[in-house]
């Protein structure tokens, strides 16, 4: 999966809690994206980081919370304020933005 | 909402058969890429054509872009059973990677 770890692969959780998701790269690159993927569907930008310190947000960013403090880590906050979390979540990264991106192996949030 | 979106939704094809795929979008792209999916896996790049390219081909993959019809073609030629997959086209119209994916084919390959 190109260098970038994604952990747990499969997470449960309480309604009502947050939740964090892991994302880690080895391949140096500075853009960092994470998306959404419900069951038969596409996927959906959530944040997305060009440099470190910077991020905005994507196109379905409500509920969600993210931090770039360091190159290769960009960790993802599924917040209780996320009306619908349950879903695949995967982690990318693109050593220049207009170029292809590398996806991680995905992590299966479930909340009950 | 989603600016790509693929045809056809399924296709079934036996070994050695070609598989096209099509994908149309709506809005002026940097760039159209296509990715795979193996089912509960995370993607893997296939191809990425900019908006001033026409054609580009790797290994047994072709693709097309038209930019006046706003559409692009995936062709895998002599597929085999590893092919079985979904496949994903993604358009970037603002050169910072902000990607829009369609909602994919779901390809099998029959051996």
């Amino acid at each position: 999966d190109g260098g970038i770890t994604q952990s747990p692969k499969y997470l449960f959780r309480k309604e009502g809690q947050n939740v964090t998701l892991s994302c880690e790269q080895n391949l140096n690159h500075d853009a960092m994206y994470w998306y959404r993927q419900d069951p038969g569907q596409g996927l959906r930008l959530i944040y997305y980081s060009q440099i470190v310190n910077d991020f905005q947000k994507g196109d379905i960013a409500e509920g969600y919370s993210v931090s770039r403090e360091k190159k290769e880590s960009f960790p993802l906050t599924v917040t209780s304020a996320q009306k619908n979390p349950t879903a695949f979540y995967l982690c990318a990264s693109s050593g220049q933005a207009a170029y292809e991106q590398y996806f991680g192996p995905g992590t299966r949030l479930t909340v009950t | 909402s989603q600016q790509g979106e693929e045809d056809p939704q399924a296709l079934s094809i036996q070994e050695g058969e070609n598989a096209t795929m099509n994908c149309s979008y709506k809005t002026s792209i940097n760039n159209l890429q296509w990715y795979r999916q193996n089912s509960g896996r995370g993607l893997v790049h296939l191809i990425l054509i900019r908006s001033n390219e026409r054609e580009k081909h790797s290994g047994r993959l072709r693709v097309t872009l038209d930019t006046s019809k706003k559409s692009s073609s995936l062709l895998i030629t002599a597929s085999r059973a590893a092919d079985t997959a979904s496949y994903f086209c993604a358009t970037d119209p603002t050169s910072y990677g902000k990607l829009t994916f369609g909602q994919g084919t779901i390809l099998t390959v029959h051996p």
